[in-house]
């Protein structure tokens, strides 16, 4: 069965710098969720689009934005990057807002030098 | 891969047997819980949900209990496995809400 396909898998950058990171959703799921994962950490939350409107807001920095596409994927853009956001990137999609679970990607690993 | 859960609680227990995982949550309003398995270097994996209509949901070899008076959902795996070794989360939302997610708990599967 198809998955969430999240590309890069692995990405460096430096300070200051910004990134774009990629998902792609299961085929027919019309919701998508930003995750972030710091090392031991639980998967926090940052945004999520419901039929490429924005449909919640959590903990992303000002200085990230993200959008969702005609086609459903979604783009997580994150600029003047700082070493604190060096995380795993976890993107999910599910069909609707509630009631059915979040399917995830494999993440991408983010490291700021 | 990514070592996910580096300083997490460690629940070790022997190949063969039962494994219980527990996860306290906080909202009275949520009625919709899931246990995600998380690999080194994956992504959470869903393993089984259960509304807050229920008490107890079994899957193949995964049984959840929520006990909604003392807001406390557990995974028990029957017979585990070295491939059961993994970090599990348990996550709860509710109407209007979005996934919360518990600490996690690694499980090590002892040879």
């Amino acid at each position: 069965a198809a998955g969430v396909i999240q590309s890069p898998r692995h990405l460096i950058k430096e300070k200051r710098e910004t990134a774009t990171l990629k998902c792609y959703p299961i085929p027919r799921h019309d919701t998508v969720y930003w995750y972030q994962q710091g090392p031991g950490q639980d998967p926090q939350f940052l945004i999520s689009f419901y039929e490429k409107m924005q449909s919640d807001k959590g903990s992303i920095p000002d200085r990230f934005s993200a959008q969702q596409f005609s086609d459903y994927h979604s783009e997580l853009n994150m600029s003047s990057l700082e070493l604190g956001d060096s995380a795993l990137y976890f993107c999910a999609s599910s069909l609707g807002v509630h009631g059915n679970p979040l399917h995830f990607g494999n993440g991408t690993r983010l490291t700021v030098t | 891969g990514e070592s996910v859960g580096l300083h997490l609680p460690t629940l070790s227990v022997q190949e063969g047997d039962n494994s219980i995982i527990n996860c306290a949550y906080s909202n009275s309003a949520s009625d919709y819980f899931i246990w995600y398995k998380q690999e080194s270097g994956k992504g959470p994996q869903f393993i089984i949900d259960i509304r807050s209509n229920m008490d107890k949901r079994q899957g193949q070899r995964v049984t959840v209990l929520l006990n909604k008076t003392v807001k406390h959902l557990s995974l028990q795996i029957a017979a585990t496995q070295p491939g059961d070794s993994a970090v599990y989360f348990c996550a709860e939302t509710g109407y209007g809400q979005n996934f919360v997610f518990g600490p996690g708990t690694r499980l090590s599967v002892l040879p």
